[in-house]
């Protein structure tokens, strides 16, 4: 049950685009497509903005897309809006109906 | 409104016990996977334990298994976590979590457990 690795933070001016990576094992994000991430503001509630590595929720703006290659997903986060500054943090099914976060990153918009 | 609503937490000692609940709203809460996940000061979410639907299986993490216990009341739309046996390691922000299409979907704002004497 080893947490994910993400960078602890990345940034980018308003309008670029920017990938934020989460590195796990075999055991997790490579055995199974479902890997989520989460928009997480202090103090208030995280919010589901992928899973199953690429499916947007509803009302989830597109500019914000899931990816997996092997043992590493990613998110991207395409013509970013100050708005955008918060905390990632992506998650993965670890097997037995456990799972597993990553550390998480802060996105910090120029 | 969809709606998660902590409660519970506050200040207790090393080796005491709290008991956390959730309150859930707007959907049917008897068909989905509930969860627990915490986030420490400064530090980042960990998944803390969840139950199945009719509260047939529970999971926990290793850290806390043997000393919090899951369970939920379906005809009261509730949650709640029995934590034992506190530790300092176990302070943080609780929050309980709606499991759908693998994911947490609906997330409540959260309980602040604090153990220190």
């Amino acid at each position: 049950q080893s947490a994910l690795t993400q960078p602890a933070s990345v940034s980018g001016s308003p309008g670029q685009s920017i990938t934020i990576s989460c590195t796990g094992t075999s055991r997790d994000v490579g055995s199974y497509n479902i890997v989520s991430w989460y928009q997480h503001y202090p103090g208030k509630a995280p919010k589901l903005m992928i899973y199953e590595v690429t499916k947007r929720p509803s009302g989830v703006s597109n500019r914000f897309s899931g990816s997996k290659s092997g043992n590493t997903a990613s998110l991207t986060i395409s013509g970013l809006q100050a708005e955008d500054e918060a905390d990632y943090y992506c998650c993965s099914y670890a097997g037995s109906s456990t799972w597993v976060f990553g550390g998480g990153a802060k996105l910090t918009v120029l | 409104e969809v709606q998660l609503v902590e409660s519970g937490g506050g200040l207790v000692q090393p080796g005491g016990s709290l008991r956390l609940s959730c309150a859930a709203s707007g959907f049917t809460f008897s068909s989905y996977w509930m969860n627990c996940v915490r986030q420490a000061p400064g530090k980042g979410l960990e998944w803390v334990a969840n139950i199945k639907e009719d509260g047939s299986e529970k999971n926990y993490v290793d850290s806390v298994k043997g000393r919090f216990t899951i369970s939920r009341d379906n005809a009261k739309n509730s949650l709640f976590l029995q934590m034992n046996s506190l530790r300092a390691e176990d302070t943080a922000v609780y929050y309980c979590a709606r499991g759908n299409f693998g994911a947490l979907d609906i997330w409540g704002q959260g309980t602040m457990v604090t153990v220190s004497s």
